[in-house]
């Protein structure tokens, strides 16, 4: 069966400094792989999704930057944490079928920037 | 691109009463939408979703959504609801590779 693993869980950073998490799919091959942060009142954003190694198709102009080095893993980052990218961060995957697959969601990781 | 409205962003209710949460999206081509719920301290989970066929679907839980071509909406309705159903529940449309949500509809049943 299929799992997804993200860490860390909960993320204590000060402003400024640089960020990773990461997240990982075990069970499956060439997923599509997403992150969405879920801000309050704001619903779920989708920030960067990727269909292959090296592929990032990013959505939201800011200081994340997303990364695909491997099939199955999947790396958010910034250089300079900001105030404002507190928040709860979830990878998903889906399997490369387009429109037609269901996300399925890692526990997320909720990060505070100080 | 895509975008996906919530009108209601807190529902309260009181057990046994009926529900329906409203989702519209805008997006001219074929989409597939979805509807996920995140009850407290756990992760979203997926409640239903439609595809094709006939515009009504049925989920779990007693949740049904319908599929309203013209309307751009994917209402999700429940005729009786329970204390267990409080949850932030979510709207998602997809087209291509990405997958957008709505801001999300909280949702209180009280006892």
């Amino acid at each position: 069966s299929q799992t997804i693993h993200q860490w860390p869980a909960t993320l204590v950073q000060p402003v400024g400094s640089p960020l990773s998490l990461e997240c990982t799919v075990e069970g499956t091959s060439n997923p599509n792989l997403y992150w969405y942060r879920q801000a309050a009142g704001r619903g779920l954003q989708l920030l960067f999704y990727s269909v292959g190694i090296g592929q990032i198709s990013s959505e939201v102009p800011q200081n994340l930057s997303a990364s695909r080095p491997q099939d199955r893993q999947f790396i958010l980052s910034s250089k300079k944490l900001l105030l404002s990218d507190s928040g709860f961060y979830l990878c998903a995957w889906s399997i490369p079928q387009g429109v037609n697959s269901p996300l399925h969601f890692g526990n997320g990781t909720r990060l505070t920037v100080t | 691109a895509q975008s996906v409205s919530q009108h209601n962003h807190h529902v309260i209710l009181s057990e046994a009463a009926s529900l329906e949460l409203g989702c519209n999206y805008s997006y001219g081509g074929t989409v597939n939408l979805f509807w996920y719920v995140q009850y407290p301290g756990q992760h979203l989970q997926l409640l239903l979703k439609y595809f094709s066929g006939d515009p009504l679907v049925k989920g779990i839980k007693g949740f049904e959504a319908e599929f309203i071509k013209s309307k751009f909406s994917f209402n999700l309705r429940k005729p009786s609801v329970q204390w267990s159903d409080t949850a932030e529940y979510f709207c998602a449309v997809t087209a291509l590779n990405d997958m957008r949500f709505g801001a999300g509809t909280r949702l209180t049943v009280k006892p």
